[in-house]
């Protein structure tokens, strides 16, 4: 079946640090892939999404290139902030946009 | 426009009671996802459903678990006489009708139980 394969955790990074996060797929077909993430406390938040092969997302600093080749949608940004601190979570919704899957989250932790 | 609203956000129980966990998804969304998340292991999905019909339970225990989203009110997942290991955050998300593999889901806040 799909599923969502994620770099474990926890990241230290200091501030201005480079971010990357892997995360790799499985899935049948042609899914869409996304990248959500979870301040302290609250709900998920999409952060950016991809929805074909070579589509690169982009939000607040924060890129993922959907690599059909590697089956890969790695998060990266060149430099984290101590407000970039929270779990990101990498997931996939499956051709019909009916089931969504999650990896398991990485928490990062960004110090000044 | 209310986003996905869920109550309580903190729920407090002693083992063998029930708990019930309400999420109004957002205005116009007919699907709705619920969601457990327990420390160190991630985000587990347990039911999907539309209005009146579960179209997908594999991730819900078997037992005392059930799940609702009526015509009429919001969504309700039901943990009959519960026990510590139920104690997580749980969360629901809701999205569009689907039609395309294009929609993404928009979280609620949570609702964190706590068995005693």
């Amino acid at each position: 079946g799909d599923s969502v394969t994620q770099m474990e955790g926890p990241v230290t990074l200091s501030e201005e640090a480079f971010l990357t996060i892997n995360c790799t797929y499985t899935a049948t077909g042609y899914p869409s892939l996304f990248w959500y993430v979870q301040y302290p406390g609250e709900g998920l938040q999409l952060l950016l999404k991809a929805t074909k092969a070579d589509d690169k997302g982009s939000n607040k600093g924060f890129e993922a290139t959907y690599r059909k080749e590697t089956t890969s949608f790695h998060l990266e940004k060149g430099s984290v902030q101590v407000s970039d601190s929270a779990v990101y979570f990498c997931a996939l919704s499956d051709p019909t946009g009916n089931q969504f899957y999650f990896g398991t989250g990485t928490s990062l932790t960004v110090i000044p | 426009n209310a986003g996905v609203m869920q109550n309580p956000r903190h729920l407090v129980r002693r083992r063998g009671q029930e708990a019930r966990l309400r999420c109004s998804p957002m205005k116009g969304h007919s699907h709705v996802y619920w969601y457990r998340q327990l420390p160190e292991e991630g985000l587990k999905f347990m039911v999907y459903l539309q209005k009146e019909n579960i179209i997908d339970e594999s991730g819900m225990p078997k037992e005392r678990f059930s799940a609702e989203f009526p015509k009429e009110g919001p969504s309700i997942l039901r943990i009959q006489q519960v026990v510590r290991g139920d104690s997580a955050a749980y969360f629901c998300a809701s999205s569009p009708n689907s039609g395309t593999r294009n929609e993404k889901l928009f979280f609620g806040s949570g609702t964190q139980l706590s068995v005693l």
